[in-house]
């Protein structure tokens, strides 16, 4: 059993719909990373959390620490959403990351 | 200063050939971090430098592998003797580590190895 868990695998969604990607992991952390890579390979950093809920535009991500559970939420959907989305945890004690398999999302107009 | 840059962004080499990737990070950035990335798969960590000092390698950087960060600024990633398996997007990261926390962790577009 993979230490970060992401689902869905695939998401499917129409412009405009409110998207939920969910991460569970296994280990205690000290950080939680939200990642977004688009097809030709560069990641870009949404979020790093270790408590509670961040905002940025579009885009909210959650982590509740006794759950071991973060979720990513895109509301208002749009076809450059489309992008695969990674979790990846910092557990505590280590010093890398620990990546999910990630989330492809694709939106269609 | 424009974020993690890794060159090249993609190689092709024959098996057997030796390579070297660069990444310029942050400049004030004083933790760097070379991760691996197969199709379909979530990057893998490789390791990871403090300033020059390189404090961690996994047991996917076999003794082909070698990574340097001479004056704790840019880093070189080395692959002797390449093979087939060896083809991945090579990711290239850096963060302020002060005080047991990360700030600013970045990412660079990655370099895609493709061995022939």
């Amino acid at each position: 059993k993979n230490e970060v868990e992401q689902s869905p695998q695939n998401l499917t969604a129409q412009e405009g719909e409110f998207i939920t990607i969910n991460c569970s992991y296994s280990v205690g952390i000290s950080a939680l990373h939200w990642l977004q890579q688009h097809p030709g390979g560069g990641i870009v950093s949404l979020f790093m959390l270790s408590s509670g809920k961040k905002k940025h535009g579009r885009l909210i991500a959650t982590i509740n620490i006794q759950e071991k559970h973060s979720s990513l939420h895109i509301t208002a959907s749009h076809p450059r959403d489309s992008a695969v989305y990674i979790c990846a945890v910092l557990s505590g004690g280590s010093e890398k990351l620990v990546f999910g398999k990630g989330t492809k999302l694709t939106v269609n107009p | 200063d424009t974020g993690v840059s890794q060159d090249p962004r993609h190689k092709i080499t024959k098996r057997g050939q030796n390579v070297t990737f660069r990444c310029d990070p942050i400049s004030e950035h004083n933790r760097l971090y070379w991760y691996r990335q197969t199709l379909g798969q979530g990057p893998e960590f490789l390791t990871y430098f403090q300033n020059e000092a390189q404090l961690e390698k996994s047991r996917l950087l076999s003794d082909r592998f070698s990574a340097e960060r001479p004056k704790g600024s840019f880093s070189t990633l080395e692959i002797q003797r390449t093979e087939q398996g060896d083809s991945a997007m090579y990711l290239c990261a850096s963060s302020l580590r002060r005080q047991g926390a990360d700030y600013g962790y970045t990412f660079g577009s990655g370099t895609r190895l493709t061995v022939v």
